[in-house]
């Protein structure tokens, strides 16, 4: 079964760093691209940027750009969304998918992972 | 402030038939495919059309998709109150070289 397993929730201080993960399993994890999706409370969804684990191509939304970083282990089949100092306005719900097509960043999502909700408070 | 336009809320009855309008521009549904994902809450979003009208396998043929110039549509027929989600509406921005999503359409079955 083709599948992205993510990390557990988490809950951080202002200004710690953190780094969520995204396990694929069930197909060439390094011939996908992975995108990264935020769903703040209450609100849309919002697309942060992508990866494509054979080369660690990444690519970023203006909005998101230095705010974040994405990396991948195609090793390991996993990608990471991280940042170096949270702010209350990160926290949110963070999905990872996959583009049905491989090799394609920007054909439609059809493997979501489960998400992985972010709590930043003092 | 979303990259598509969709309206915020859509209601129906039982049976009936509903419609989702997302608008965009030329760089995004203009020249791009759109796709159309369901949300539940506490759940992951799911594929419902790609490619502008094309179902995945597993998506009742309810659902529908059109695309024409810089906007495309949804419709759901035989409305159903597990149809009960948020729908969004999505493209490949060539400008923004990125995705951009519609601010989604929150669905009641009444």
């Amino acid at each position: 079964e083709v599948q992205l397993v993510q990390s557990g929730a988490e809950v951080k201080k202002p200004g710690e760093s953190l780094k969520i993960s995204c396990k694929g399993s069930g197909y060439t994890f390094a011939i996908y691209w992975i995108g990264w999706v935020r769903q703040m409370p209450g609100k849309g969804l919002e697309w942060m940027g992508a990866i494509y684990p054979g080369d660690s191509d990444t690519m970023y939304s203006p909005s998101f750009e230095g705010q974040v970083t994405i990396s991948a282990d195609k090793s390991t089949s996993t990608a990471y969304l991280k940042w170096s100092s949270l702010q209350a306005s990160d926290s949110a719900t963070y999905y990872c998918a996959r583009p049905y097509i491989d090799q394609s960043m920007n054909d439609a999502f059809d493997i979501w992972g489960q998400g992985t909700m972010v709590t930043v408070s003092s | 402030q979303s990259v598509l336009t969709q309206p915020p809320s859509a209601s129906g009855t039982p049976g009936q038939r509903v419609t989702i309008s997302c608008s965009g521009t030329s760089s995004n549904i203009g020249s791009n495919n759109v796709n159309w994902y369901q949300h539940l809450p506490g759940t992951a979003p799911k594929l419902l059309i790609y490619r502008n009208n094309q179902r995945p396998s597993g998506v009742p043929d309810r659902f529908s998709g059109s695309k024409s110039g810089t906007s495309a549509s949804l419709a759901i027929s035989g409305l159903q109150s597990e149809d009960e989600a948020d729908y969004y509406c999505a493209a490949w921005d060539d400008s923004l070289n990125g995705r951009v999503f519609g601010g989604g359409t929150k669905l009641s079955v009444l």
